[in-house]
């Protein structure tokens, strides 16, 4: 089955650095990938899309100088948070989408902010 | 905007029993598609069924089936023959830009 990884699993950063996190659809190609946000005990929100080669399009109160998102192949997208702060901390999930309807979606990266 | 409503925060069963959770949903689209995904304590994201809503028959994947009423805008999803492995959080989705509800937790009685 299709299969897609985050790395990394979990980071630990200080306040003011920045983060980021990829993720790879690793036996097929994704000309979209979704960034999702969860906190604890909280269902998923979507944070942005992104398409292989073109800018990603955030959902509403999605601050996207905050969150950059690069998808510069078909097989990998990057979600950098920058200058994170403790209201960063969060579950990150992405998902890659090979074809219309199907998303595959990769194990999530926990963000701690200290 | 689509909204996603699960209206069962927790839901438990014995083992080998079923149990049916709730879902409904808000649009105004004709064609789409809804899904159900588990998340077990590893919080990986793992679909379970999902259905067009153009198909008027009822998706089923082994032991788990959902009943879809369209006019209702209703999704639930039915598990038979429930296995301690069940035991997750469930999300009802909207669509292939995922809306999420909010989840319910089901608890395996051995």
């Amino acid at each position: 089955g299709a299969v897609v990884s985050q790395h990394p699993s979990w980071v630990i950063c200080k306040s003011g650095t920045s983060v980021k996190i990829e993720c790879r659809s690793l036996d097929f190609q994704a000309t979209t990938m979704f960034w999702y946000r969860q906190f604890p005990k909280q269902s998923l929100m979507l944070m942005a899309t992104s398409n292989e080669g073109s800018k990603a399009t955030y959902e509403q109160g999605v601050e996207k100088d905050k969150f950059l998102i690069n998808h510069a192949s078909l097989t990998l997208s990057t979600l950098t948070v920058t200058s994170a702060h403790p209201e960063d901390s969060s579950f990150y999930i992405c998902s890659a989408r090979p074809y219309d309807n199907e998303q595959f979606f990769g194990p999530g990266t926990r963000l701690t902010v200290l | 905007a689509q909204t996603v409503t699960q209206s069962q925060p927790e839901m438990s069963v014995q083992e080998a029993e079923t149990v049916t959770l709730s879902c409904t949903y808000d649009t105004s689209e004709s064609d789409y598609y809804l899904f159900w995904y588990k998340q077990p304590p590893s919080r990986q994201m793992i679909l379970v069924i999902r259905q067009e809503a153009y198909k008027q028959q009822n998706a089923t994947e082994n032991r788990f089936s959902v009943n879809f009423q369209k006019a209702a805008k209703s999704f639930s999803l039915k598990i038979s023959d429930s296995q301690l492995g069940d035991a997750a959080m469930y999300f009802c989705a909207y669509r292939e830009k995922l809306t999420f509800g909010t989840g319910t937790r089901l608890t395996i009685i051995p």
